[in-house]
């Protein structure tokens, strides 16, 4: 079974712009999560999805923003970017409610100039 | 006060040898308690995950929770080059919460 893909895997951008990514989950899976991973804070919640509905999220400004398709596979966005907001973004799939188990993708890896 | 925190270590240790990776956490609404294993440059991997106190084993990793003193370890016996990693303990109420992580080291 094929794992989480996250596309693109690097991107640089200037501030001020905006940036989709694009993850999708392992086949089956209805739950989308996104993390956003910086070497100060560690890995923190974005926001979850499930059958294309936000069920959860975290404590993030308004820029930051997702959508889930009906095929389960999610896009996040971010607006007039910082320079603050250069991280590692993470996606993780589950089956149902995100419990323990989930199955993170490789990650996207975004740098604002 | 973070939800989850873990000594960020860096902690290096002899092949073999036995490792213990302890968090602490502060929200008694987590049910779910969970460890993942990150390699460099890579997306974290589950390495373990209990539903409420208690053991579980899963060949030399054995994790165990503590609610009353709120307390996640996860135990490492004899410890191989490839668990060299930064190892993420966790707790969710359907909204998983990570500590920054313990960089583990295992040297031959």
């Amino acid at each position: 079974k094929a794992g989480v893909t996250q596309t693109p895997r690097y991107l640089i951008k200037t501030r001020g712009q905006q940036v989709t990514l694009s993850c999708s989950p392992i086949s089956g899976h209805r739950s989308v999560s996104w993390y956003q991973q910086t070497p100060g804070q560690g890995l923190q919640f974005l926001f979850e999805y499930f059958s294309e509905t936000q069920r959860n999220k975290g404590n993030f400004p308004g820029r930051f923003s997702g959508r889930q398709f009906s095929n389960s596979r999610s896009e996040m966005n971010v607006s007039t970017l910082e320079l603050g907001d250069s991280a590692l973004y993470l996606c993780a799939s589950s089956l149902n409610r995100p419990t323990g188990e989930q199955y993170f993708g490789p990650g996207t890896r975004l740098t604002v100039t | 006060q973070k939800e989850v925190e873990q000594d960020p270590g860096p902690l290096s240790v002899p092949e073999g040898a036995i490792v213990s990776l302890n968090c602490t956490y502060s929200n008694s609404a987590f049910q779910y308690f969970m460890w993942y294993r990150q390699y460099s440059r890579k997306g974290p991997e589950l390495l373990m995950y209990t539903y409420s106190s208690g053991n579980k084993e899963d060949g030399r990793f054995t994790a165990q929770v503590d609610k009353s003193s709120k307390y996640i370890s996860l135990f490492i016996r004899d410890s191989q080059p490839s668990d060299s990693a930064t190892y993420l303990c966790g707790g969710s109420n359907y909204k998983l919460t990570f500590g920054k992580g313990t960089l583990l080291t295992v040297n031959p």
